[in-house]
């Protein structure tokens, strides 16, 4: 079983739709990065958060440690959301970065 | 703009040729990483540096290589000792290692065998 486990694996909305994303980790963490990865490859880091909830733009991420669960929405999604988006928790053994496999998102117009 | 530079954005490797991937980060950040992406696949990580002149192995190092002569620069080698080499290769870079800190990452290198 994966550290680190995403869901869905895909996903495709309607123009604006609310979306979310889950993430259920089996480690102890000391961190939680959101990361979205568009079409060319390359990966920008959306979030990083150890409690609570953080907002930026039309993206809100959720942690909570007790459950081992984030979650990140995407409010009036657009086209442009279309990307991988990947969930990676800081922690375990080594506290090195464990990654979760992706989410597709796809928005259509 | 401070960012990272992975070159080339394409490569092929023939049967037994030894490549080397380049990453160049102006952020004047600690510690870099190397990570290898295959389909269906989180990131694994190859190597990383806490600081110059020092590098680990991570979880996948065998059939790689990096060195770490300056700060801004953490070059990958794929050997020829790596079987299964294609993949996309992304480089990181963040202000310190694992202390919590956001890690930037460049656009990748897509590597392929002839």
């Amino acid at each position: 079983k994966n550290e680190v486990e995403q869901s869905p694996q895909n996903l495709t909305a309607q123009e604006g739709e609310f979306i979310t994303i889950n993430c259920s980790y089996s480690v102890g963490i000391s961190a939680l990065h959101w990361l979205q990865q568009h079409p060319g490859g390359g990966i920008v880091s959306l979030f990083m958060l150890s409690s609570g909830k953080k907002k930026h733009g039309r993206l809100i991420a959720t942690i909570n440690i007790q459950e081992k669960h984030s979650s990140l929405h995407i409010t009036a999604s657009h086209p442009r959301d279309s990307a991988v988006y990947i969930c990676a928790v800081e922690g375990g053994a080594t506290n090195k970065l464990i990654f979760g496999t992706g989410t597709l998102l796809a928005v259509q117009p | 703009d401070g960012g990272i530079t992975q070159s080339p954005k394409y490569l092929f490797r023939k049967e037994g040729q030894n490549v080397t991937l380049s990453c160049e980060q102006n952020l004047n950040h600690d510690a870099m990483y190397w990570y290898r992406q295959d389909p269906g696949q989180g990131l694994r990580l190859i190597y990383y540096s806490q600081i110059v002149n020092d590098f680990q192995k991570g979880d996948i190092a065998e059939g790689y290589s990096v060195s770490r002569e300056k700060k801004e620069s953490f070059p990958l080698t794929v050997t020829s000792a790596q079987k299964n080499p294609t993949a996309f290769y992304l480089c990181a870079s963040s202000i310190e290692p694992y202390s919590n800190q956001p890690q930037h990452f460049g656009d990748g290198t897509r590597l392929s065998i002839l």
